[in-house]
């Protein structure tokens, strides 16, 4: 059974810093691109970026360019977000989720729970 | 940018009717690249159909999904009630996916 477990968010103030985690489950972790999209309260989908199996080509969303990084350990079977500069428009649910294939996500087949982060003084 | 422009925003139904729900494109999408979610309240996203028209692994058959080009559709035959909920569609392009605003799918 795929599982996918984030873990890391919480409040932090406009300009600080956070890292998200996902530990995967289930799967051969290497063998699939991974994906953080993020939900603002109230609204809909946003995805945010993508990361392919090895590691090696990283994808983000004009937002969050140049401020969020993503990156993974394979030998630990987890996903992360570096998330800094944060605004108050960061504000989400963010979604760690498991891609269709190894080196792009066209779509994502499974989903972890999410976790909030809250960008606020 | 390719934007996808989901209606209604919101459909407003009764058990056992049916659901036709819409995703409008910028430009041509390539069906193979056309996918649709559900959403509970509280809840994450649940892939339904993905290559717009391929049903998600034990997702049951009175969902289903067609169309091409720039023109999607999502269809639910009979509604239960555990399908009342949020739809989104999502495309990928060049390496990127974009979601659409989502239908809500509410009991009448």
């Amino acid at each position: 059974e795929v599982q996918l477990l984030e873990s890391g968010g919480g409040l932090v103030q406009p300009g600080g810093s956070l890292r998200l985690s996902c530990a995967a489950s289930g799967f051969t972790f290497s063998n699939s691109a991974m994906t953080w999209v993020r939900q603002a309260p109230g609204k809909g989908l946003e995805w945010v970026s993508t990361l392919s199996g090895s590691g090696g080509s990283t994808y983000y969303a004009d937002s969050v360019k140049g401020r969020f990084s993503i990156s993974r350990d394979n030998s630990k079977n987890t996903l992360y977000l570096q998330m800094n500069s944060l605004r108050a428009e960061d504000t989400a649910v963010y979604y760690c989720a498991k891609g269709d294939r190894k080196m792009a996500t066209i779509y994502c087949d499974y989903w972890g729970q999410g976790t909030l982060v809250t960008v606020s003084s | 940018e390719i934007v996808l422009t989901q209606s209604p925003g919101t459909l407003s139904l009764s058990p056992g009717e049916r659901a036709t729900l819409s995703c409008r494109a910028s430009q041509s999408v390539s069906s193979s690249y056309l996918a649709w979610y559900q959403q509970k309240p509280g809840q994450a996203p649940r892939l339904l159909v993905y290559g717009a028209s391929s049903r998600a692994t034990g997702i049951p058959d009175r969902f289903s999904g067609s169309g091409s080009g720039t023109d999607f559709t999502l269809t639910i035959s009979r509604l239960e009630p555990e399908d009342f909920a949020v739809y989104y569609c999502q495309q990928y392009d060049s390496s990127r996916l974009t979601f659409g605003g989502g239908t809500k799918v509410e009991i009448k």
